[in-house]
């Protein structure tokens, strides 16, 4: 148990709805990242949030946004979806602002987009 | 373009069999090089970070080295629990954040 939790677990959903994923980073942790995992494009990173600021921005879509909140959590907001949206989305969290620092990862949601 | 190249994509090894992984990069300049295990349907899982050509880190069965363009995770004497995907990622040195780029990971079966 790496002590980053997320939910829900699974999500199954429609195309062009709108769904919201949410992570606790482990206690003391600053920094929150998002990935996506597919089958065919690996992990790939999103976003990252340090400290409630936006710190880096990967290949994340418009209709895909986050945010970090004073407590520390974050939540992804997937708008509009699409089947192509059907993955593993990961959250991961580190002590510091992410220079070297190791990230844990937490157990995922699986979203479905039917 | 940055990029991770891991091989083989998939490695069925029989117990006790030992070999490696490998994981090749290509970027500007390297901070850190990350390993991690990942089972399935569950997040992945640190297991070492290597940041200059030489360095060397073990755990168990497990030991990671590091060359100037790849990185090598050597597996000892395999137990059929040492079956997980394993991946590589890289930190940029010019990123001042915590952005990784992950390698596509090699499927390890170890058989009984």
């Amino acid at each position: 148990d790496s002590g980053v939790t997320q939910t829900p677990k699974h999500l199954i959903t429609a195309t062009g709805q709108r769904v919201t994923l949410r992570c606790s980073p482990r206690s003391g942790d600053l920094s929150v990242y998002w990935y996506q995992q597919s089958l065919d494009q690996g992990l790939q990173f999103l976003i990252q949030y340090y400290n409630g600021e936006e710190r880096a921005k990967g290949n994340i879509l418009e209709r895909f946004s986050a945010q970090q909140f004073p407590d520390l959590h974050s939540e992804l907001n997937l708008s509009s979806l699409e089947l192509g949206d059907s993955a593993l989305y990961f959250c991961a969290s580190s002590v510091g602002g992410g220079i070297t620092d190791t990230q844990y990862f937490g157990p995922g949601t699986r979203l479905t987009v039917l | 373009e940055d990029q991770v190249t891991q091989s083989p994509e998939a490695l069925r090894l029989q117990e006790g069999e030992s070999s490696s992984l490998n994981c090749s990069y290509t970027v500007s300049g390297l901070r850190g090089l990350f390993w991690y295990r990942q089972d399935p349907g569950k997040g992945p899982e640190f297991l070492f970070t290597l940041y200059s050509a030489g360095e060397e880190k073990e755990k168990e069965r497990l030991k990671a080295t590091l060359t100037k363009k790849e990185s090598f995770l050597h597996i000892t004497a395999p137990k059929p629990e040492d079956s997980a995907t394993y991946l590589c990622a890289v930190q940029e040195r010019s990123s001042n954040t915590g952005k990784l780029i992950f390698g596509q990971g090699t499927t390890l079966q170890v058989k009984p």
